[in-house]
């Protein structure tokens, strides 16, 4: 079965800091993808990133990094230098490789930016 | 570019009453579309799917059903509403290529659904 966990429910830092956000999956697939969606108080679910399971490179978008290892199972996710803006309920989610194939969610983990 | 509506935005409907929640995809075809279910402002429960009209898939036994009726529509409905569905329902699409890999799913603004 495929599963996804975010142990950290809830963070707290001050603007500025370094906040990694972790998320451990399992899959028996040998091809898969991971995302990660963030979910302001607005509630609407945006898209940040896909990864498959072939790709272990790390990847930077701004002050976004995203650090997968397949040798542990983790598909970490890095925000630098944290704003207020950056506040949210983050969510990793896990898919198949067949189109149609539904989403994965962890429970999510609620980033609180303080300034 | 592709655009994903849902309405209501917010809905307040009393125990045993029906529901009808619409969703609607523009820009693309043959989306594959999902509904997912957000409670108590946690983690999503995915409940339906559909990879084309008429074809819908059902993940959690529950009294809610949804329907396809047109390629870029999705609804998802209940003939008595009860308690528990309270929640955030969010509707998703993706492209829908047949035997292709899974794409990003893209996702609605959501329907806050208050059952009293």
């Amino acid at each position: 079965a495929q599963k996804v966990t975010q142990a950290q429910t809830e963070i707290s830092v001050v603007e500025k800091e370094d906040v990694t956000l972790d998320c451990v999956y399992e899959t028996r697939d040998t091809t898969y993808y991971l995302f990660w969606y963030k979910q302001p108080p607005s509630g609407e679910l945006v898209f940040l990133i896909r990864r498959n399971s072939f790709d272990e490179q790390n990847e930077i978008s701004g002050r976004y990094s995203w650090n997968f290892q397949k040798s542990t199972s983790s598909f970490n996710f890095t925000i630098t230098a944290s704003q207020v803006v950056d506040s949210a309920v983050y969510f990793c989610a896990l898919s198949g490789n067949q189109a149609g194939t539904a989403l994965i969610f962890g429970k999510g983990t609620t980033l609180s930016v303080s300034s | 570019s592709q655009t994903i509506h849902q309405w209501p935005a917010t809905l307040v409907q009393p125990v045993g009453s029906p529901l009808s929640l619409e969703c609607t995809v523009e820009g693309t075809s043959n989306p594959n579309l999902y509904w997912y279910r957000q409670a108590a402002g946690r983690g999503l429960q995915l409940l339906f799917y559909s990879v084309g009209i008429g074809q819908i898939s059902s993940e959690v036994p529950q009294n809610l059903s949804a329907s396809r009726p047109q390629d870029r529509q999705f609804i998802l409905s209940s003939k008595k509403l009860l308690l528990s569905d309270s929640g955030f329902y969010l509707c998703a699409w993706n492209s829908g290529l047949a035997g292709g890999p899974a794409d990003t799913q893209y996702f609605g603004p959501g329907t806050r659904l208050t059952v009293l």
